[in-house]
């Protein structure tokens, strides 16, 4: 367990749905992250917020929408997906973004088909 | 270019036996760098993270970081079958991105 946690851990939806994956961290950390991983690929990098803020936008499609409304909570609404989108979604935290040494720590993921 | 290259494996150590696991970066400004153990469907877990030259032991894992050479290394003594899993290596880049390699699986065999 480390101290961040995801739901759902699981959602099958269609083309036309709209759903929101949510992310909540305990450690008290300021950064926060969502990271897509596809079979046989590295991470991928999507979104960073930092203080609430958004830092990075990893050329993302628009048919994902993060929110971060306080530094504990991330969510990803999702709209219009393709079956491309198919993966793990990750959500990670860190003390805060651009420190040298900052490591993340990884929730679970949701692991999210799209029909 | 890929920043982050590692072999996909997979590797096969016996149990008992040193792993080796490499990784090579690209951006010579990289300052931070990473090791995250993946087990099968689960998410990423940090292992060790190390930023100055030379080698940090903890446990049976030693990182080992060469700046010069752009390389940074995982080894893992005494390997277990709990040890079985994907290492992925990942860089602190000089523009704050934190790119991850494609992880190499390892398996220890009994």
């Amino acid at each position: 367990e480390t101290g961040v946690t995801q739901t759902p851990r699981h959602l099958v939806m269609g083309m036309t749905n709209k759903k929101s994956l949510k992310c909540e961290q305990h450690l008290g950390h300021n950064a926060m992250y969502w990271y897509k991983q596809s079979a046989k690929k590295p991470l991928e990098l999507m979104f960073v917020y930092n203080f609430k803020e958004q830092t990075e936008n990893n050329s993302v499609p628009s048919r994902f929408s993060p929110e971060c409304p306080n530094s504990s909570h991330l969510f990803l609404h999702l709209h219009t997906l393709q079956p491309e989108d198919s993966a793990l979604y990750l959500c990670a935290s860190s003390q805060d973004w651009g420190g040298a040494h900052r490591e993340q720590f990884f929730g679970p993921g949701t692991r999210l088909t799209v029909l | 270019q890929k920043e982050v290259e590692q072999n996909s494996g997979p590797l096969s150590v016996p149990e008992g036996a040193i792993a080796s696991l490499n990784c090579t970066y690209s951006d010579r400004g990289s300052q931070s760098f990473f090791w995250y153990r993946q087990y099968s469907g689960k998410s990423p877990e940090l292992i060790m993270f190390i930023y100055s030259n030379g080698d940090k032991e903890d446990g049976r894992f030693t990182a080992q970081l060469n700046k010069a050479s752009q390389y940074v290394s995982l080894l893992i003594r005494d390997s277990q079958p709990s040890d079985s899993a994907t290492y992925l290596c990942a860089a602190k880049t000089s523009y704050d991105k934190v790119i991850f390699g494609p992880g190499t699986s390892l398996s220890v065999i009994p």
